[in-house]
């Protein structure tokens, strides 16, 4: 079965670190990868969009890799802060769902001042 | 706030009551979604609309019943809910139905208790 993994526990992070979240995938051939950013009690919001023939992103702090080979996006922020605290989400989209987002559950961080 | 507005913020319904879910875009986007959210878990997708056609629905109870009356507003019917039902439903919109090229613009969504 189709399966999006994603650390089911919270990362915790010391400010000015750089975090770097896991987003693994099996039974998908995704056409683009997304990641969303989602507080708590609202909508997620978009950061970034990687397709399947790209294999890094870059958008001011924040940097994602995308390895088809080993079935796996990792989502960096550089120069952690406190207001970077956050669960975030890899959705994956692929011609088998008509392109329409699959979401993982999501990782938690939280970045200590 | 997002450019994708949701009300009410908070319903509280009984299992025989009949209610709403409104959702507003003004981006002059044409796919709009609904999600459903449980909590620590990901939006799994229910309904999506392209051009103001329902395009994907995704085995929904039809308690849960959608509608789009014109290109910036969709709608969310309820009746006869569970309390299995209660959740965040996200409301969500994309230029064009193919994401590969437009994310997801999400609303802030409706918290929903079924009592």
């Amino acid at each position: 079965s189709q399966k999006i993994e994603q650390n089911s526990e919270a990362l915790n992070i010391q400010e000015g670190k750089t975090a770097t979240l896991t987003c693994n995938y099996t039974n998908y051939s995704p056409a683009y990868l997304q990641w969303y950013r989602q507080d708590p009690g609202r909508g997620p919001v978009f950061l970034l969009l990687i397709r399947e023939n790209e294999k890094e992103k870059r958008k001011e702090r924040l940097k994602v890799t995308f390895d088809t080979t080993l079935k796996q996006s990792l989502f960096h922020i550089t120069a952690s802060q406190p207001a970077d605290s956050a669960t975030y989400l890899c959705a994956l989209g692929s011609s088998g769902g008509s392109y329409i987002p699959t979401f993982g559950r999501g990782t938690s961080l939280i970045v200590h001042p | 706030d997002t450019e994708v507005t949701q009300t009410p913020k908070h319903l509280v319904m009984g299992m025989t009551n009949k209610k709403s879910l409104k959702c507003e875009q003004h981006m002059g986007h044409r796919a709009m979604y609904w999600y459903k959210q449980k909590a620590k878990k990901p939006p799994e997708l229910m309904f999506v609309y392209s051009y103001e056609k329902l395009s994907i629905n995704e085995s929904v109870p039809s308690r849960f019943s959608p509608e789009c009356p014109n290109s910036s507003l969709l709608n969310l019917h309820l009746h006869a809910l569970q309390p299995e039902d209660s959740a965040l439903y996200l409301c969500a919109s994309s230029q064009e139905r193919d994401i590969g090229n437009s994310p997801l613009h999400f609303g802030n969504g409706t918290r929903l208790t079924v009592t």
